[in-house]
């Protein structure tokens, strides 16, 4: 069975500042779709980021990116110059083809100002 | 374009009561997920609805079911409320299965308590 691991439950980070959040998965499918997606207070989950397997170059969206390594099934998400508005709790997902989303317990994210 | 409406947003139920929920996926959506979510379990799925067909389920006791509607409305409904239900349930919707289809959005929850 597929399985999604956050290691990080918490991390802070000082505004403006870089911070990369781990996520690693376990999986014996070659084609399948990982996100990121962040919950706020407000608790309605966002797309941060989406990465096809069968992709090597790493999805970037702003000051969001990521470093997917395949092989190691590992697949972090760094942000950058972060910002108060990033606080929030991020969840990282695994999909295969035709197949139910897989979400990690998720790591919380402090922006320190 | 509007969201995914989930209705309503918090509910209050007594033990062995029954709640239905409701999800509206964004227009043109065909697929409809429901998810559990508790601070110690995280997100749980619970089921998937594509085109009025359940297409995956979850380790969810019979208590939970849920079905949608040729217009891709969704309802989950929880029978004889245990304690342990009370959760944040959210509602996803995707453009279908596979493909670039994939990525999902969600609503903004409905918040049960059960006292």
């Amino acid at each position: 069975a597929q399985t999604v691991t956050q290691s990080q439950p918490e991390m802070s980070v000082q505004e403006a500042e870089t911070v990369t959040l781990s996520c690693t998965y376990d999986t014996s499918e070659s084609d399948y779709y990982l996100f990121w997606y962040k919950q706020p207070p407000s608790r309605q989950m966002i797309l941060v980021i989406r990465q096809e397997a069968y992709k090597q170059q790493n999805a970037t969206e702003n000051r969001f990116s990521v470093n997917f390594q395949k092989a190691a099934k590992s697949f972090s998400l760094k942000i950058s110059d972060s910002q108060l508005g990033d606080a929030a709790m991020y969840f990282c997902a695994y999909r295969s083809v035709g197949d139910k989303i897989i979400f990690g317990k998720g790591t919380r994210l402090h922006i320190l100002p | 374009k509007a969201g995914v409406t989930q209705t309503p947003r918090y509910l209050i139920k007594t033990r062995g009561q029954q709640v239905t929920l409701s999800c509206s996926p964004i227009s043109g959506h065909r697929s409809v997920s429901w998810y559990q979510q508790t601070p110690g379990q995280g997100l749980q799925f619970l089921f998937e609805y594509f085109s009025e067909t359940q297409r995956n389920k979850g380790n969810f006791p019979g208590r939970f079911s849920g079905r949608q509607f040729s217009n891709s409305r969704s309802e989950m409904n929880v029978s004889t409320l245990e304690l342990g239900d009370s959760a944040l349930y959210l509602c996803a919707s995707s453009l279908g299965q596979g493909g670039s289809n994939t990525e999902a959005f969600f609503g903004q929850g409905t918040r049960l308590t059960v006292v």
